[in-house]
């Protein structure tokens, strides 16, 4: 899979946006871009993808830089429920299974 | 709602026993995989399946061996488990196709400690 690299940590205050960043400067031009997330003691879940264009979901939103080098997950309103691991991921473009690297722990304050 | 179901959700066993953790999934996914993670710690492929009587080894080196015999169903064994053993096993699904843009639906994971 393509690198990406994203923080560690971040720290959100309930009710406020959160923009959650990947850079992703080896990308192909035929890789998808996945998030997911994990919340704590479950397993991970989807929450978008997209290609070039902005994606928006019941969930998040996806921003997608013009050259493709960097992605940015929106949370439009954070709640305690969104506390969890973000993770990006670019699958490799073949047929293997996804690979979940350290992704970004977002906290979220009342 | 993911179909994908994981059994048992808690297990505590002494050093030396086989155990098999059960994952089903009713979603007619071809394509299944089990993770192991520690706590705090990273996703690790450990073994997947692209349908019935093809399983692969993943990243990160396991002892346990895996089978699929029927679509919908994707144990994994461990022959003697030991402490080192002890983990979260996360099994997934999808359905077939090119990763780049088919999901992956996990189930919600076994907490598996060896004394």
């Amino acid at each position: 899979d393509a690198k990406t690299t994203q923080p560690n940590s971040m720290e959100s205050n309930e009710e406020e946006p959160v923009h959650l960043p990947c850079n992703h400067s080896t990308i192909s031009g035929t890789d998808y871009i996945h998030w997911y997330r994990q919340l704590p003691s479950q397993g991970p879940e989807y929450v978008i993808h997209g290609l070039t264009s902005n994606v928006n979901n019941r969930m998040a939103s996806l921003a997608i830089a013009e050259d493709r080098k960097s992605s940015t997950l929106i949370l439009h309103r954070a709640t305690l429920r969104d506390a969890a691991v973000y993770y990006c991921i670019l699958p490799n473009s073949g047929n293997t299974p996804l690979v979940f690297g350290k992704g970004t722990r977002l906290s979220v304050i009342a | 709602e993911a179909d994908i179901y994981q059994t048992p959700r808690y297990l505590v066993i002494g050093t030396g026993k086989k155990i098999t953790l059960e994952c089903s999934q009713t979603m007619g996914h071809d394509k299944m995989y089990w993770y192991q993670q520690d706590p705090g710690m990273e996703l690790h492929l450990i073994h997947y399946s692209y349908g019935v009587n093809s399983t692969e080894k993943g990243d990160l080196s396991s002892e346990s061996t895996v089978s699929r015999i029927r679509t919908e169903h994707f144990p994994l064994t461990l022959e003697s488990a030991r402490p080192s053993h002890t983990s979260q096993y996360l099994c997934a699904s999808s359905k077939f196709g090119l990763d780049s843009y088919n999901e992956q639906f996990f189930g919600p994971g076994t907490r598996l400690t060896v004394l």
